[in-house]
């Protein structure tokens, strides 16, 4: 099974700064997806095969990475970006990283 | 618009079973591999099961193979979880997820389930 290591697990960041998440993977993986959850929400698709923005998606986030090195990265924090973010790669069996939450300062 | 309405979740005693049910709606179910995530209170998502199209090819994660069985009824646009000799940690909140290219791109609003005596 791939393990999904996300850091920061929790961080705080003000209007207009920006942030960067990080996925590591205990083996390579082709691509990364990434999920937002708002609390008592559904998950949302938001940043698939790496680096492609889910529809509805501001393009001030954006996503990168390669083999085991994977991030998610937002220019110029926003209040509605406050959220948990969580990684998620696709062989079989499917893992997710522990999640990050981002929250407002 | 897409549509994923779980339902079955609820309170049960560690080894007894329950079956949830997802209806699906605004897409052509048959069309698409499925799945249900799991998140227990507080805590972050994990991947339950997969199903194909057809229904043919199935995947589990370890800790559910053997006791959980999902299934699918395309002619009911209908995605199941029989979840037999249920345990505490199997208490979460389960998600019917639609499966495009291996990404859930459709999440339903999730069912709890409970397991305790």
């Amino acid at each position: 099974e791939i393990v999904l290591t996300q850091s920061p697990t929790t961080m705080t960041a003000s209007p207009g700064e920006k942030v960067t998440i990080t996925c590591r993977a205990s083996s390579s993986v082709s691509y990364m997806h990434w999920y937002q959850q708002k609390p008592g929400a559904s998950p949302k698709p938001w940043i698939y095969e790496t680096s492609k923005l889910a529809s509805g998606v501001p393009d001030r986030f954006s996503g990168s990475g390669s083999g085991t090195s994977y991030s998610l990265t937002i220019n110029n924090m926003e209040a509605e970006d406050a959220a948990t973010y969580y990684c998620q790669q696709w062989n079989y069996p499917w893992t997710f990283g522990g999640g990050t939450k981002l929250e407002l300062k | 618009e897409v549509q994923l309405v779980e339902s079955g979740g609820g309170l049960v005693q560690p080894g007894r079973s329950l079956k949830l049910s997802c209806a699906a709606s605004g897409f052509t179910f048959s069309n698409y591999g499925m799945a249900w995530v799991c998140q227990a209170p507080t805590k972050g998502l994990e991947w339950v099961a997969s199903i194909s199209t057809g229904g043919g090819n199935t995947y589990y994660r370890d800790s559910v193979k053997g006791r959980f069985t999902i299934s699918r009824d395309n002619a009911k646009n209908t995605l199941y979880l029989q979840m037999d000799s249920l345990r505490s940690e199997d208490t979460a909140t389960y998600y019917c997820a639609r499966v495009l290219t291996r990404l859930v791109d459709y999440w339903g609003q999730g069912v709890m389930v409970t397991v305790s005596s």
